[in-house]
């Protein structure tokens, strides 16, 4: 079973306008930990937000802001207020401590997101 | 700060060729340094986990003595694809965290490099 599954391969959205990318997740390990990145054409990795389990509150970052769902399993990143620099690829990665030592990440496939102008 | 250098970002080269790729981080110190390698349009894949002073752990499916991993230092970790092929042309990037990774401290990673077997 795939551990992080982003069901969104490609996005459109209007600049100016929210948009929302997908990611579900699943481990048995208490005390996960979620990340987001993303991945400009140039290839570099860019950190944007995390969440931890045991977060009360969703976490924010400026125009970045985390919706999640623990009973779901889910990690969904919300984009408001879309620049045309926001196109990229985005990744939401997991990490499991007490399954996978030594802070080690499991990414998701990716979604291509494009803002139109 | 956290600031992960990789060079070089880009290499050409003949088949047959050992290429070099460092990984450094420059403003903390990093036990451990992950190597991850892309396909286009694909997500990251890792390839092994780079301990300081200590042997690196392999990925199952990734080949220790075609991907030669030494880490030196806790500010530095190189991969050496050695007697490069085509099929060997692809994105690596490294990536490196601060102190045992607990908590919130993301992974930081290096710019890539992309490299390409003629």
């Amino acid at each position: 079973a795939q551990k992080i599954t982003q069901t969104q391969p490609g996005m459109f959205v209007q600049e100016k306008e929210a948009v929302t990318l997908d990611c579900t997740y699943d481990t048995s390990d208490p005390s996960y930990g979620l990340f987001w990145y993303k991945q400009p054409s140039s290839g570099e990795m860019i950190f944007l937000i995390y969440q931890g389990s045991y977060d009360q509150q969703n976490a924010t970052e400026g125009r970045y802001s985390l919706n999640f769902q623990k009973a779901r399993k889910s990690a969904n990143l919300v984009i408001s207020a879309s620049q045309l620099g926001d196109s990229a690829m985005y990744f939401c990665a997991m990490r499991e401590p007490r399954i996978k030592a030594g802070n080690m990440l499991t990414f998701g496939g990716g979604t291509r997101l494009m803002v139109k102008p | 700060g956290a600031v992960v250098s990789q060079h070089p970002s880009r290499v050409i080269c003949k088949s047959g060729t050992s290429v070099k790729i460092e990984c450094r981080s420059l403003d903390f110190q990093a036990t451990t340094m992950f190597w991850y390698r892309q396909f286009p349009k694909q997500s990251l894949m890792l390839m092994a986990t780079s301990n300081e002073g200590s042997k690196a752990t392999y990925e199952q499916g990734v080949e220790k003595d075609k991907f030669l991993i030494n880490h030196a230092s806790l500010t530095l970790s190189t991969l050496t694809v050695t007697s490069a092929h085509p099929e060997d042309s692809s994105f690596y990037i490294c990536s490196a965290t601060a102190g045992t990774g607990r908590g919130n401290q993301p992974q930081h990673f290096g710019d890539g490099t992309r490299l390409s077997i003629l």
